[in-house]
């Protein structure tokens, strides 16, 4: 069946670098979400995106993230400077049009941040 | 304060054993959802349970919805060692699938 993929798995940085995950969403999904989860914690909502927008935010979209999908591409999630705190596992989810498609997951990228 | 949680962290049961995991909320809803989050993988939806239905089945599956206790349960028959993962139920506040997940029950299920 369509997958959500996220590359890549894991990505190691130092702290105040840059990092951008990307997600590969179902083709034909208009909607798209990351989501947080830190070891051992509940997954908790970032940002979704439609239509080349964000549509809203948590308060910890902090202003070093951002999300863009440019021309059709990758869905990502840029971090610039990364903190020690942004280490996490994050998942990107994409679903289609209508409230009865549920969204598909990917597998996640691990963040560690040293 | 959690917006949804489930009741019990962990859970274990026997193969072929029926078991319920449940889950309380605090906001008002739309609809409720259960999703099973297996070992390396992103979560996957099982049910999802709008605020003016009181049940739904998938297949093993069956999920309730009391929205005067804000609480909800998810059953599942005959467990199968392949049913050994982490469920949440999360909430949506108007089915924009901003979803607010709970910590999670981990069931092993034992052969």
């Amino acid at each position: 069946g369509p997958k959500v993929l996220q590359i890549p798995s894991h990505q190691i940085i130092d702290m105040g670098q840059m990092v951008t995950l990307n997600c590969d969403p179902v083709s034909n999904h208009l909607y798209f979400y990351w989501y947080k989860q830190i070891l051992g914690q509940q997954m908790e909502f970032l940002v979704n995106f439609y239509n080349g927008k964000v549509m809203e935010k948590s308060k910890l979209f902090k202003d070093q993230f951002s999300v863009e999908r440019p021309d059709g591409s990758y869905f990502t999630l840029k971090i610039q400077p990364t903190a020690l705190e942004d280490s996490a596992v994050y998942f990107c989810a994409s679903r289609g049009q209508g409230n009865n498609q549920a969204p598909l997951f990917g597998e996640g990228t691990r963040l560690s941040v040293l | 304060s959690q917006l949804a949680e489930e009741n019990l962290w962990a859970l274990s049961v026997h193969e072929g054993e029926s078991v319920t995991v449940n889950c309380s909320y605090k906001t008002s809803i739309t609809a409720l959802q259960w999703y099973r989050q297996k070992s390396g993988e992103g979560p996957a939806q099982l049910i999802l349970i709008r605020s003016n239905e009181r049940e739904k089945r998938n297949g093993r599956l069956r999920a309730t919805l009391d929205t005067s206790s804000q609480s909800s349960s998810l059953s599942i028959t005959a467990t199968r060692c392949e049913d050994t993962a982490v469920y949440f139920c999360a909430t949506d506040p108007y089915m924009g699938y901003k979803l607010t997940f709970g910590t999670g029950t981990s069931l092993l299920v034992d052969p």
